[in-house]
């Protein structure tokens, strides 16, 4: 069954602290796997996208890591800031999958002054 | 600018009634998307449109209706036989199919249910 798993849940950091925020996944044959941000009442952003030639990749103080070999994916979020409060959402496409997508239930993020 | 807009916002909705939440892209967008987002749950595929005047039925279609009559526009109709209708709603589009990943989204509709 193709599955994303993110951890943990929810996350409470202080700001200025850094953290990393999980995903792994099942989901095979693997085609990309993209990083959401959504602010609490609106709708996701992109951060990144990953394919499987790409190991990192940075945007700002995100940086996201993929592993495709253990299928797991990191999201880094360095000096944090009181706007990176936020959900982090997960999503892995399948190859040849059309128009489905497999969302994780996303990470909780709270940095707190 | 361009980007996705729904409406309303909120919505109050007494059981029994049909509600039409509006989502208009001006991105020129060929596929769009209507997702429910519930608490400590991942985004839902309701339905999805690839272009005008054609629509398929994703994982939750039961309880909804909609429509592609044009490219800028995907309206979502929540019926009363929806059982619990009660959710955070989001509109999407993609520039091609949804295999890249990319989806751009409105800032969401929220239902309750009276």
């Amino acid at each position: 069954k193709n599955q994303v798993e993110q951890s943990p849940q929810s996350l409470i950091i202080l700001e200025g602290k850094n953290c990393t925020l999980q995903c792994n996944y099942t989901v095979s044959p693997f085609s990309n796997l993209r990083w959401y941000k959504q602010d609490t009442g609106r709708g996701p952003v992109s951060l990144t996208i990953m394919t499987f030639s790409e190991n990192t990749k940075s945007n700002g103080r995100y940086t996201a890591t993929l592993d495709a070999d253990t299928k797991q994916s990191s999201l880094h979020i360095t000096a944090s800031q009181l706007s990176d409060s936020a959900s982090y959402i997960c999503v892995v496409t399948r190859e040849n999958s059309g128009y489905a997508l497999n969302f994780g239930k996303g990470t909780s993020l709270l940095v707190t002054p | 600018d361009g980007g996705i807009t729904q409406s309303p916002k909120y919505l109050f909705r007494k059981e029994g009634q049909n509600v039409t939440l509006s989502c208009e892209q001006n991105l020129n967008h060929d596929a769009m998307y209507w997702y429910r987002q519930d608490p400590g749950q991942g985004l839902r595929l309701i339905y999805y449109s690839q272009i005008v005047n054609d629509f398929q039925k994703g994982d939750i279609a039961e309880g909804y209706s909609v429509s592609r009559e044009k490219k800028e526009s995907f309206p979502l109709t929540v019926t009363s036989a929806q059982k619990n209708p009660t959710a955070f709603y989001l509109c999407a589009s993609s520039p091609q199919g949804a295999n890249t990943g990319e989806l751009f989204f409105g800032e969401g509709s929220r239902l309750t249910v009276l």
